[in-house]
């Protein structure tokens, strides 16, 4: 059984629309990465926080960002939708940087029509 | 070179077959995973190693870090187990520690 959850799990939205994708992750996860998968595609790393500020990004625009909680939920934003940002969407958490491995929610399916 | 490889990228297996998938990566790493998506679906975690091996019921990973190998075994395979896995692991050198994911192995198990 996970300890990291995603909502929602499926979510509809019109191009040029904002969405708020949200993960609640185990107690004491102070490291959060985000990750798209777009349809027969592996996951491509969005970004990762820890403590509350992000400390790595890929190759995503500025319309995709983030916050993370001192609860250690966290959430992913994405502005203006275009019609490629429909994918599943998955966060994953651990108790710190270097130790462990991470916890995979099961992801938030995006279409965006 | 990809940094995870996986082998075979697709299977097809009999009910009731052993199965084998493998995992091999080029980077240092914390600790590997083993995920399983059926189509359409999210990640579900099967086993998070460090060393050794695991076992789950029906399935069993284990993983060498002297050769930078894992495998995910599946006894008496069922139909129900048809899904991609995938290898992933999490990078201990980088300055932000991302996971980096295999390819993924297709498993279709045939009644």
């Amino acid at each position: 059984e996970t300890g990291v959850t995603q909502s929602p799990t499926h979510l509809i939205k019109t191009r040029g629309q904002q969405v708020t994708l949200r993960c609640s992750s185990q107690s004491g996860h102070n490291t959060v990465s985000w990750y798209q998968q777009a349809l027969g595609q592996g996951p491509q790393f969005i970004f990762q926080y820890y403590r509350e500020e992000e400390n790595g990004r890929g190759n995503f625009p500025p319309r995709f960002s983030g916050l993370q909680f001192p609860n250690y939920s966290s959430e992913l934003n994405v502005n203006a939708l275009e019609l490629d940002d429909s994918a599943l969407y998955l966060c994953a958490s651990r108790y710190q940087q270097g130790a462990y491995g991470y916890t995979f929610g099961s992801g938030t399916r995006l279409t965006v029509v | 070179k990809n940094e995870v490889e996986q082998s075979p990228q697709n299977l097809t297996a009999q009910e009731g077959e052993f199965i084998t998938i493998n995992c091999s990566y080029s980077v240092g790493i914390s600790a590997l995973h083993w995920l399983q998506q059926h189509p359409g679906g999210g990640i579900v975690s099967l086993f998070m190693l460090s060393s050794g091996k695991k076992k789950h019921g029906r399935l069993i990973a284990t993983i060498n870090i002297q050769e930078k190998h894992s495998s995910l075994h599946i006894t008496a395979s069922h139909p129900r187990d048809s899904a991609v896995y995938i290898c992933a692991v999490s990078e201990s050198k980088t300055s932000y520690d991302k996971v980096i994911f295999g390819p993924g192995t297709s498993l279709s198990v045939i009644p």
